[in-house]
């Protein structure tokens, strides 16, 4: 089936040890997306590729980061994390950008910070 | 700017009765409306959209939503509950015309599903 993955499905990591969670899809999208979720809030975005065009949100942070190295796998990169960074990560995909597209989501990484 | 509101965070209801999740919007154009459903330490998961058309629109485990535009409300509704649908819910809406960052979509803050035995 096609889809989108997730690895790993839970990361621990120290206060300030960079990390990088991973996202791949098998259905062949344009547009993949990093959301931020926390105790079942909605989710923030915190930017998104159309294909290799990177496009950040004005208030996500310059410790997270990103990657597209090709249309199958994003990723995404903390540098230092803190405490206020634990929250559950999302990767979605979409088949384009137009606004009637739906999006895709992954099972999600669930990042801890000790 | 694009808004969405669902009025109530937690809504119960017993096996076999009809439920409604509300959702309601703002938007300067035309909306484009998505129901998602999230499933504890899980990813959301796509369940209907209205783009244009029929007003009710139907999706995936018998649930169905109804487009009102002069309430500009789009409500999630199925007719038997199952404790299966227990979940946490969203609402989510786009700008037809909107560019830039704001095409991308705006949840709402979620409503809790509880279907009882």
């Amino acid at each position: 089936d096609a889809m989108v993955i997730q690895n790993p499905r839970y990361q621990v990591t120290q206060f300030g040890k960079p990390v990088t969670l991973s996202c791949s899809q098998t259905l062949n999208h344009n547009v993949m997306y990093w959301y931020q979720q926390k105790s079942s809030q909605a989710p923030k975005l915190l930017f998104h590729y159309y294909d290799k065009d990177f496009n950040n949100e004005a208030d996500t942070p310059d410790n997270f980061q990103s990657r597209r190295p090709n249309t199958s796998f994003c990723f995404l990169d903390i540098r230092s994390p803190g405490l206020g960074d634990a929250a559950m990560y999302l990767c979605a995909t979409s088949r384009d950008k137009g606004t009637a597209y739906e999006q895709y989501f992954g099972p999600g990484t669930r990042l801890t910070v000790t | 700017a694009q808004s969405v509101a669902q009025p109530e965070d937690q809504v119960n209801v017993a096996e076999g009765n009809p439920l409604t999740v509300k959702c309601t919007y703002s938007v300067s154009g035309n909306p484009y409306l998505f129901w998602y459903v999230q499933y504890p330490n899980r990813g959301l998961q796509f369940l209907l959209k209205y783009i244009t058309g029929d007003n009710l629109v139907k999706g995936s485990y018998g649930f169905e939503a109804e487009f009102n535009k002069s309430q500009t409300s789009f409500h999630l509704k199925k007719p038997s509950a199952l404790v299966s649908d227990s979940a946490l819910y969203f609402c989510a809406v786009r700008d037809e015309r909107t560019s830039g960052s704001a095409r991308q979509l705006t949840f709402g803050s979620g409503t809790q599903l509880t279907v009882l035995p």
